[in-house]
């Protein structure tokens, strides 16, 4: 069974700042990864995903995150804060086997303080 | 990009009334879709796969009798809450993939569905 690990359920940034985001995963064969970014009140928004390929992905509104098959991790990253990217982030894994069955992590919020 | 859409965003209903959750793929065909639950504060919760033309999957402690899966067609999927009660009450979010092989393995998510029971 495929398990998804997201350290801290808040993170609290300054604008500016540096976002990093951690995601830790269990998966007995390769896996596909992904971030989600939730608002208030709304769906799921697909921030970027690894399904092969190069392990540095690069998303929406300047995010990127690595896969690290060593390390089992899928942390999630940006340069520079912005107070728009308040927002709750949700790590997924696909099944190994069945790619449509996800998994997620509990979610981090991110805070965007001015 | 692939769009899927619910309907209502929000519902307001009276306990023991049943409530329709529509999820729709609007500009792909979805052979399967999911609903997921989620409480406040707390991460998306799967209770069923739908695969179009059969009998819904349902996760362990999810209710059939209570949550209703349909899945008719390729491009819509419906939830019922039957006999809600305020327990019952939640965001509900279905998500769809395409035909196997496309659209990258990704799943596209509704905007969720709002239900509250009273």
């Amino acid at each position: 069974a495929q398990s998804v690990t997201q350290l801290g359920s808040h993170v609290s940034v300054s604008e500016g700042a540096l976002v990093l985001l951690r995601c830790n995963y269990s998966s007995s064969v390769p896996p596909y990864l992904f971030w989600y970014v939730q608002y208030p009140n709304q769906g799921l928004q697909l921030l970027l995903k690894y399904t092969t390929g190069a392990t540095l992905v690069k998303g929406i509104n300047g995010f990127e995150a690595e896969f690290k098959k060593s390390e089992t991790s899928f942390h999630l990253t940006k340069p520079s804060a912005h107070m728009s990217d308040a927002a709750e982030y949700f790590c997924a894994v696909s099944d190994g086997y069945n790619f449509n069955k996800f998994y997620f992590g509990s979610g981090t919020k991110l805070n965007v303080k001015p | 990009g692939a769009v899927v859409s619910q309907h209502p965003s929000w519902v307001i209903c009276k306990s023991g009334t049943s409530v329709k959750i529509e999820c729709r793929s609007l500009d792909f065909q979805a052979t399967t879709m999911f609903w997921y639950r989620q409480f406040p504060k707390q991460s998306l919760m799967l209770m069923a796969t739908s695969n179009e033309g059969s009998k819904a999957t349902y996760e362990q402690g999810v209710e059939k009798d209570k949550f209703l899966i349909n899945h008719a067609s390729l491009t819509l999927s419906t939830l019922t809450v039957t006999s809600a009660h305020p327990e019952d009450s939640s965001f509900y979010i279905c998500s769809a993939s395409g035909l196997a092989g496309e659209l990258g393995g990704e799943l596209f998510f509704g905007e969720g569905s709002r239900l509250t029971v009273l």
